[in-house]
């Protein structure tokens, strides 16, 4: 079957514009989390969806924002990018919250200028 | 706050060396423990995992890791690599007091040179 979907692949945005990234899960999963990857900071947890609610956020500013749909589908938003947003933004679905066992998609790799 | 060190940065071996890569956690209660890696130009994908029972887990490519509960580590080990190991691989934890949110160590790199 069919791996976690994310588009776009890859952006080129400004400093000061904003940015959505979807994400389709794994069919029949329920969950997905999204992480932001970086060189320096590694792999920072974002927020985790179940069931079009939020379980789980993590530490990041308000401009990152994400929600769930009916269907599973995700979608993250970050408002005012900044420099320091550019990295591969990776979703990942699983079929239960709570399980750790995740599977991921290959990410959409956000360049700030 | 709950967090996972992963010791070495980047590790390079020679095909047949043996494998050992270590991943501690702060002490956060109850916890489920994972290894993840990520091959060349490919996604992150589970390799193990550990939640109750045997200490010693094997997942999948004759990997295995060992949970010891006493020194909050779960090192991952390999017998005899391969070329195809080479990848970057993650420790990770899910700590129920943090609402079972997975948090990953900053990974390993190893190079296996044929």
């Amino acid at each position: 079957k069919a791996g976690v979907t994310q588009t776009p692949r890859y952006l080129i945005k400004t400093r000061g514009q904003q940015v959505t990234l979807s994400c389709s899960p794994i069919s029949g999963h329920r969950s997905v989390s999204w992480y932001q990857q970086t060189p320096g900071q590694g792999l920072q947890f974002l927020f985790e969806y179940f069931s079009e609610t939020q379980r789980n956020k993590g530490n990041f500013p308000g401009r990152f924002s994400g929600r769930q749909f009916s269907n599973s589908r995700s979608e993250m938003n970050v408002s005012t990018l900044e420099l320091g947003d550019s990295a591969l933004y990776l979703c990942a679905s699983s079929l239960l919250p709570d399980t750790g066992e995740l599977f991921f998609g290959e990410g959409s790799r956000l360049t700030v200028l | 706050a709950q967090s996972v060190s992963q010791h070495n940065h980047h590790v390079i071996l020679s095909e047949a060396a043996s494998l050992e890569l270590g991943c501690n956690y702060s002490y956060g209660g109850t916890v489920n423990l994972f290894w993840y890696v990520q091959y060349p130009g490919q996604h992150l994908q589970l390799l193990l995992k550990y939640f109750s029972g045997d200490p010693l887990v094997k997942g999948i490519k004759g990997f295995e890791a060992e949970f010891i509960k006493s020194k909050f580590s779960f090192n991952l080990r390999k017998p005899s690599v391969q070329w195809s190991d080479t990848a970057e691989y993650f420790c990770a934890v899910t700590y129920k007091a943090a609402g079972n949110k997975l948090t990953f160590g900053g990974g390993t790199r190893v190079l296996v040179k044929p």
